[in-house]
């Protein structure tokens, strides 16, 4: 089954210490995105790709950089995460972008900083 | 601006019974699409369901069906017979060219099944 696949489900990283969550998919959708979700929170969304159009949230802070190498691949790095960044991190992608395309999820990547 | 308002945080429903979750939008975009996601506790984002703007029926999936009242602005989850399995939080949300097609995302509603 075409599915949006995250690595690992769970993260236990030490504060200041960079750390990598990955996303793949294969539904060969154009667009990627990355939310963050603290409990009983709605997502934030943090950024999106659309092919490789990086997009960024004006208040995605400097410490979250994405990299997409392929159309299958998306990356989020923590650069030095905080006790604060402790999250859950979902990826999400969409065919296109249009207000009638559904946005399908991965199962999420929760990360304890400790 | 678009905004999605769920009013209900939590709600208790006896297994086998219909449950309602109420939703609310607001945007000056003509053209919009609805959608309603459950999260169980293990994290992962289920789609159920889609309603266009443009659509006059109802849509519907199975046990979920949406109250879609434009006039309103009002796009209610109905779920029928519900399943312990159905407890969830439940997140309304929304996507519109004004905001680049992102999801706007209603604060959501947790739904607890009693057997």
């Amino acid at each position: 089954d075409a599915m949006v696949i995250q690595n690992p489900r769970y993260q236990v990283t030490q504060f200041g210490k960079p750390v990598t969550l990955s996303c793949s998919q294969t539904l060969n959708h154009n667009v990627m995105y990355w939310y963050q979700q603290k409990s009983s929170q709605a997502p934030k969304l943090l950024f999106h790709y659309y092919d490789k159009d990086f997009n960024n949230e004006a208040d995605t802070p400097d410490n979250f950089q994405s990299r997409r190498p392929n159309t299958s691949f998306c990356f989020l790095d923590i650069r030095s995460p905080g006790l604060g960044d402790a999250a859950m991190y979902l990826c999400a992608t969409s065919r296109v972008r249009a207000y009638q395309e559904t946005q399908y999820f991965g199962p999420g990547t929760r990360l304890l900083v400790l | 601006a678009q905004k999605i308002t769920q009013t209900q945080p939590g709600m208790f429903v006896q297994e086998k019974e219909a449950v309602t979750l109420d939703c609310t939008y607001d945007t000056s975009d003509q053209s919009y699409g609805l959608f309603w996601y459950k999260q169980p506790s293990s994290g992962e984002m289920i789609f159920l369901i889609y309603q266009g703007s443009y659509d006059e029926q109802n849509a519907t999936e199975g046990r979920y069906s949406l109250n879609f009242q434009k006039a309103r602005k009002s796009a209610n989850l109905v779920i029928s017979a519900s399943q312990l399995g159905d407890s969830a939080m439940y997140f309304c949300a929304m996507r519109v060219f004004s905001n680049d097609y992102k999801l706007s995302f209603g604060a959501g509603t947790t739904v607890t099944v009693r057997a």
